[in-house]
């Protein structure tokens, strides 16, 4: 079974420019998570979608940061204009089940 | 609301001997108990969960934890540890109910393994 595909692994960028972070979680799972981990601390969950809605957006912080989920498969998480408390790791997960999460390996962004 | 707390930021063993990593959680509903394991630059892999049933939970790789309700606590252990085991652990909490399916993360503890 094909694990959380997240791209790109490594993204390095100029404060106020903007990014793009893509996940394609494991087949049929229709719960999908995106979390932000800075350096340090552990995973904090940005948004939570259910097939294609949203479930949990409380963390996200939407004036710079969007994230959509379209057919309910792919996501995509974007940030503009960045800044630079924004460097960190974006995890992807996904799960099929209540209480099941499955991590993809990750995006890590630098803002410069 | 739902938090945890892992004890140690830092923890370092002698390959062999005893690992105990700590995690305290809080929750106003019976909780979901989780353990993850993160190797450098790689994303977070499930040791372990405590749903309901038996509060000793065995995971892989060796590792166990017991989840303790009346002290809050969610402990991982193995006996021996070996050099592999070296990373970061995250412990996790999620509500035991619902949709929204949420998990909260302690803030990790690094284990270093010494020859």
């Amino acid at each position: 079974e094909a694990g959380v595909a997240q791209s790109p692994r490594y993204k390095i960028i100029e404060k106020r420019q903007s990014v793009a972070f893509w996940c394609n979680p494991i087949s049929g799972h229709a719960t999908l998570y995106w979390y932000q981990q800075i350096l340090g601390q552990g995973p904090k969950l940005l948004i939570q979608f259910q097939n294609n809605g949203v479930v949990d957006d409380s963390q996200l912080p939407k004036d710079r940061f969007s994230a959509e989920r379209l057919k309910g498969v792919d996501s995509t998480l974007k940030i503009q204009p960045a800044k630079l408390e924004d460097s960190a790791v974006y995890l992807c997960a996904s799960g099929g089940q209540i209480n099941e999460a499955f991590f993809g390996q990750g995006t890590r962004l630098t803002v410069v | 609301a739902q938090s945890v707390t892992q004890l140690g930021s830092h923890v370092s063993v002698s390959e062999g001997a005893l690992v105990l990593l700590r995690c305290n959680y809080s929750s106003s509903v019976p909780p979901y108990l989780f353990w993850y394991v993160q190797y450098p630059n790689q994303g977070l892999q499930l040791l372990l969960k405590y749903t309901t049933g038996a509060t000793l939970v065995k995971g892989i790789n060796g590792f166990e934890a017991e989840f303790k309700k009346s002290e809050t606590s969610f402990h991982l252990t193995k006996p021996s540890a070996h050099m592999s085991d070296a990373a970061e652990y995250f412990c996790a909490v999620s509500n035991s109910g619902g949709s929204n399916y949420k998990l909260t993360f302690g803030k990790g503890t690094l284990l270093t393994v010494n020859p």
